[in-house]
């Protein structure tokens, strides 16, 4: 069976500091992933969608990146943290042809 | 600009009645719509979907109307139950495209 695996749960950065998320999918070959973002009191908002390894697609500019080093892993990254930056990140994926996504369990992110 | 818009931030009912979450659109070039379910400190997951060329899909006590003259859609949970207390988003695809539009979601209490 699929299944995403997504880390740390919660992280407590300080602004400036760097950041790396990683997500990693099981059970399934080149899925489509992605990240989102649930800021406070706003709805998810997509930053970056992947359809292949090194292949990445930026939905809004931000002070974040993102890279696929592997086809079932997916890393989300910044090299200074700002304030803004903080929020409920979650990874997803999707396969080509069918319609909805598998979300992993989200990292809460606080930029103190 | 907003293409999936949940206007109502919270929803209240009581145990055993009707629950009933809106959702509009803009772009008429969604054809497959989407409503997941979150609980606090988890990832969303899926719940019910809808494509445009259906006007209801129904899956025990969720259903789902879909009017796309009027760009709305609506989750009907009948009949409310506790454990349905999540937040409630609205996603939107356009075109055969795994790339989901979000709205920002509808906190529903189910009060005992």
């Amino acid at each position: 069976s699929q299944t995403i695996h997504q880390w740390p749960a919660t992280l407590v950065q300080p602004v400036g500091s760097p950041l790396s998320l990683e997500c990693t999918v099981e059970g399934t070959s080149n899925p489509n992933l992605y990240w989102y973002r649930q800021a406070a009191g706003r709805g998810l908002q997509l930053l970056f969608y992947s359809v292949g390894i090194g292949q990445i697609s930026s939905e809004v500019p931000q002070n974040l990146s993102a890279s696929r080093p592997q086809d079932r892993q997916f890393i989300l990254s910044s090299k200074k943290l700002l304030l803004s930056d903080s929020g409920f990140y979650l990874c997803a994926w999707s396969v080509m042809g069918y319609y909805g996504y598998t979300f992993g369990s989200g990292t809460r992110l606080t930029v103190v | 600009d907003q293409q999936v818009k949940q206007n109502s931030p919270s929803l209240s009912v009581q145990e055993g009645r009707i629950s009933i979450l809106n959702c509009d659109y803009t772009n008429s070039m969604f054809d497959y719509f989407l409503w997941y379910k979150k609980y606090p400190a988890e990832g969303p997951t899926f719940l019910i979907s809808i494509s445009s060329i259906k006007d209801k899909n129904e899956d025990g006590r969720f259903t789902v109307f879909l009017n796309k003259s009027a760009k709305h859609l609506s989750l009907h949970i009948v009949p409310s139950q506790p454990g349905d207390s999540a937040v409630y988003f609205c996603a939107a695809s356009e075109g055969g495209s795994e790339k989901l539009v979000f709205g920002k979601g509808t906190k529903l209490t189910v009060n005992p």
